[in-house]
């Protein structure tokens, strides 16, 4: 167990919806990232959050959104879902802001289907 | 973008065999990482090699880094059916900033 919370587990829902998935960091990790997984694009990473502020952005679409809470919870929005938004979402937590210097610990993923 | 790139894409060996995988990475880099995952599971970190470090073993995993050529390679030794799984290298990117950005990764099979 890595002390990463991901919740839910599976999310199937129709084109043009929006769905918010959650994450709970290890406790007292400061840090959150959220990556998608997909067959055809590997591990890309969405973007970081830490200490509640935005910390770095990736390959994030303007249709998705994350926000980090006071409690360090984190939140990922997606909103006006596609077919090809369908993949693997990962978030993993750090002690830190600078996540190459120490193990990352991944949550197990919210599998997101979109039909 | 993709600042590491495994290479196999896809590796099978018998139990007993040793299992050798490459990372190729565009820029400079502080550090690298290793991980695992298991199908459709979280990935698990296996080591951390620093830019100033050669060479790295933990247990049958031992990881090389060459920052001249920007690479590394993870060796698993004496492979197990349990080491089934995707392997991938993880770097930052100076573009990305702290975050760690990952390769495609290199799927392993070990059958008995």
């Amino acid at each position: 167990d890595s002390g990463v919370t991901q919740t839910p587990k599976h999310l199937i829902t129709a084109t043009g919806q929006r769905v918010t998935l959650r994450c709970s960091p290890r406790s007292g990790d400061l840090s959150v990232y959220w990556y998608q997984q997909s067959l055809d694009q590997g591990l890309q990473f969405l973007i970081q959050y830490y200490n509640g502020e935005e910390r770095a952005k990736g390959n994030i679409l303007e249709r998705f959104s994350a926000q980090q809470f006071p409690d360090l919870h984190s939140e990922l929005n997606l909103s006006s879902l596609e077919l090809g938004d369908s993949a693997l979402y990962f978030c993993a937590s750090t002690p830190t802001g600078t996540g190459i210097n120490t193990e990352a610990f991944f949550g197990q993923g919210t599998r997101l289907t979109v039909v | 973008s993709q600042q590491g790139e495994e290479d196999p894409q896809a590796l099978s060996i018998q139990e007993g065999e040793n299992a050798t995988m490459n990372c190729s990475y565009k820029t400079s880099i502080n550090n690298l990482q290793w991980y695992r995952q298991n199908s459709g599971r979280g990935l698990v970190h296996l080591i951390l090699i620093r830019s100033n470090e050669r060479e790295k073993h933990s247990g049958r995993l031992r990881v090389t880094l060459d920052t001249s050529k920007k690479s590394s390679s993870l060796l698993i030794t004496a492979s197990r059916a349990a080491d089934t799984a995707s392997y991938f290298c993880a770097t930052d990117a100076w573009q990305a900033g702290t975050a760690l950005i990952f390769g495609k990764g290199t799927t392993l099979s070990v059958s008995s």
